[in-house]
């Protein structure tokens, strides 16, 4: 299965900024998918990205607040735009697994909006 | 409206004691299941599957069942070790027709007492 290294691992943030989260993979991987988690919530999906074309993203999250860039197949951004103190999640990158049909996740970013 | 649920929060089990982690879905389409470990500051790792074609899967000390007609499917540790401390996170999509958007659960935190 792919490594996947995500950086930064935590990061305590000011309303009203940003903060972009890099996912870089071992190996070429066509989809990768953005989760959140929220405190004692489930991992939610925010957007799928795959190389080439726009990411999709799913119901209650948009573009303008997460923006996600895909530039080629082991690498992806996720951008947490004009940040309030409901931003404060776990967010998780993962890559898809061909061979388990399911996910290889990075180790994620805390992120705390004071 | 949660597709895919942990109703138990945590469960304590004692060390050599076998563990048993319970979900629910709701959705009669899923037809892949995914058992997910996430100990702190990490992200979660795969653990074991399970296809809607079959009942039971095993690997090691782990063994997931499923009741297709119960949506129900459970995840057995035996015997538990205290290194199985982690929260477990079950999850469900249905690949075969396309989507690789995996559905978690809360969770549960599993601790095993030494």
């Amino acid at each position: 299965s792919a490594v996947i290294s995500q950086k930064p691992s935590r990061d305590i943030c000011q309303r009203g900024t940003s903060l972009t989260i890099q996912c870089q993979v071992d190996s070429q991987v066509t989809m990768m998918f953005w989760y959140r988690q929220q405190p004692g919530q489930s991992l939610t999906l925010i957007a799928t990205a795959n190389q080439g074309s726009e990411a999709t993203y799913e119901s209650g999250f948009v573009i303008d607040k997460f923006p996600i860039s895909r530039p080629n197949l082991t690498f992806s951004t996720l951008t947490v735009s004009n940040m309030s103190p409901e931003d404060s999640s776990i967010y998780l990158c993962s890559a898809w697994d061909r061979s388990r049909r399911g996910y290889t996740f990075g180790s994620g970013t805390r992120l705390t909006v004071v | 409206d949660q597709q895919v649920k942990q109703n138990s929060p945590s469960l304590s089990v004692q060390e050599g004691r076998i563990s048993i982690l319970n979900c629910d879905y709701t959705n009669s389409m899923f037809d892949y299941f995914l058992w997910y470990k996430k100990y702190p500051a990490e992200g979660p790792t795969f653990l074991i599957s399970i296809s809607s074609i079959k009942d039971k899967n095993e690997d090691g000390r782990f063994t997931v069942f499923l009741n297709k007609s119960a949506k129900h499917l459970s995840l057995h540790i035996v015997p538990s070790q205290p290194g199985d401390s982690a929260v477990y996170f079950c999850a469900a999509a249905s690949p075969t027709s396309g989507t690789y958007k995996y559905i978690f659960g809360t969770g549960t935190r599993l601790k095993v007492l030494a």
